[in-house]
């Protein structure tokens, strides 16, 4: 069965500092997709970044970078010099056509960046 | 612009009421997507319509009935809803491509839903 595991339910930060937010995968496709999204308190789904399965180098987007290790099925997050406004619930998602292209969502990860 | 825009942002409604939620989007994308979310859960896949045809319902009861009137508007009816179906109700949308894996979902803020 495909799914999602982010093992970290929180994290406490201190701002400045850089953030590693985990993400673990199962799928039998070769082709899929690896999406990060940021839910504020204010309830919008944010998109920060993409990796697909057949990318040779890791995703960037400004602050965000996606450490991909295809072999270990890892997928994290990486969040350099956080902010006060990264403080939210990250959602490690994917999608493949086992799944009729559905997003699966993993638990995602409540982050807090301290002052 | 990867704008979604839903109304309305906050919602309270009895149990015999009739309401409606609105999405909207103006990128030209062609599939959308109504989400439930539970709080401190992930969203949950209720409807996905492409080319405004209905492609998806996840066994969703006939409570919720979902519209697409055109290709910029989704919409979702409630009748006599639950207190259990109280969540928040997300849109989104996407541009339909032959890699549908790589395709990126664009929500827009919610409505947040208690039914009373």
């Amino acid at each position: 069965a495909q799914k999602i595991t982010q093992t970290q339910p929180g994290m406490f930060v201190q701002e400045k500092e850089a953030v590693t937010l985990d993400c673990t995968y199962d799928t039998s496709d070769p082709s899929y997709g690896l999406f990060w999204y940021k839910q504020p308190s204010s309830g919008e789904m944010i998109f920060l970044i993409y990796q697909g399965s057949y990318d040779q180098q890791n995703a960037t987007e400004g602050r965000y970078s996606l450490n991909f290790q295809k072999a270990r099925k890892s997928a994290n997050l990486v969040i350099s010099a956080s902010q006060l406004g990264d403080s939210a619930m990250y959602f490690c998602a994917m999608r493949d056509r086992n799944r009729d292209d559905k997003i699966i969502f993993g638990k995602g990860t409540r982050l807090h960046i301290l002052p | 612009d990867t704008e979604v825009t839903q109304t309305p942002k906050h919602l309270v409604m009895g149990m015999t009421n009739k309401k409606s939620l609105k999405c909207e989007q103006h990128m030209g994308h062609r599939a959308m997507y109504w989400y439930k979310q539970k709080a401190k859960k992930p969203p949950e896949l209720m409807f996905v319509y492409s080319y405004e045809k209905l492609s998806i319902n996840e066994s969703v009861p006939s409570r919720f009935s979902p519209e697409c009137p055109n290709s910029s508007l989704l919409n979702l009816h409630l009748h006599a809803l639950q207190p259990e179906d109280s969540a928040l109700y997300l849109c989104a949308s996407e541009e339909v491509s032959g890699g549908a894996a790589k395709n990126i979902q664009y929500f827009g803020a919610g409505t947040r839903l208690s039914v009373l």
